[in-house]
């Protein structure tokens, strides 16, 4: 069965703390995302990645930064963790190419309370 | 701005029939996804529409109109197990998906 792995379903962290969230895929995919779910708002990508080492900013990349240092694997980083930052982040890839088609395998969430 | 507009929330008897409008406006179109959210839940696809008209799979059809900018999700012979977030997302001329905010479909008994 194929997957996107999160390592962390749920996680407390204080103001100022660095987070690591990560996420893994084995379905050979090349593209990776990193999304947020809000409740009363879309899916906002944060950053997206098309290949190993190279990463794309989303709508809204602020206050995080990410890793592609293996094509499976796709790390998502807050330096310094804030309160508004308390979310559902939601890991997702698809396979190459840029294509209207190409449909996205989520992995199940890690929800992240920043205290 | 580029918006997609659903339903925050539905309700609907177990064995009906439900219907989920989406309406967007984006900066060109190269398609139109709905996807499934069980709640604590990742995502999952459901239809895909790029042309107008009907797709239908199994129970579920998804419709699209281009020229109007609206999209809906029909779903069939209701059952619990469809209790669900629906979520419709649009692909811009960049490729970009723009997401609604979710439709949460409560099926009652």
């Amino acid at each position: 069965d194929v997957k996107v792995t999160q390592s962390s379903r749920y996680l407390v962290k204080r103001t100022g703390e660095k987070v690591f969230l990560e996420c893994v895929q084995d379905m050979d995919h090349e593209n990776m995302f990193w999304y947020r779910q809000d409740p009363g708002l879309g899916l906002r990508l944060i950053y997206f990645s098309y290949d190993v080492k190279m990463k794309e900013k989303g709508d809204i990349p602020e206050g995080y930064s990410v890793s592609r240092e293996k094509k499976e694997r796709f790390s998502l980083i807050l330096e310094s963790a804030s309160t508004n930052q308390t979310s559902m982040y939601l890991c997702a890839s698809s396979p190459s190419g840029v294509s209207g088609a190409n449909v996205l395998t989520f992995g199940a969430g890690s929800r992240l309370t920043v205290l | 701005g580029q918006n997609i507009d659903q339903p925050t929330e539905m309700t609907a008897t177990e064995g009906a029939i439900v219907q989920i409008n989406c309406t967007y406006q984006t900066s060109g179109f190269n398609g139109l996804f709905w996807y499934q959210q069980h709640a604590g839940e990742a995502p999952t696809f459901l239809s895909y529409n790029v042309l107008d008209g009907l797709e239908e799979k199994g129970r579920f059809s998804s419709f699209l109109s281009r020229s109007k900018g609206y999209s809906y999700l029909l779903l069939k012979e209701l059952q619990m197990k469809d209790s669900a977030s629906y979520l419709c997302a649009v692909m811009d001329s960049n490729y970009q998906l723009i997401w609604g905010a979710g439709t949460k479909l409560i099926i009652k008994p």
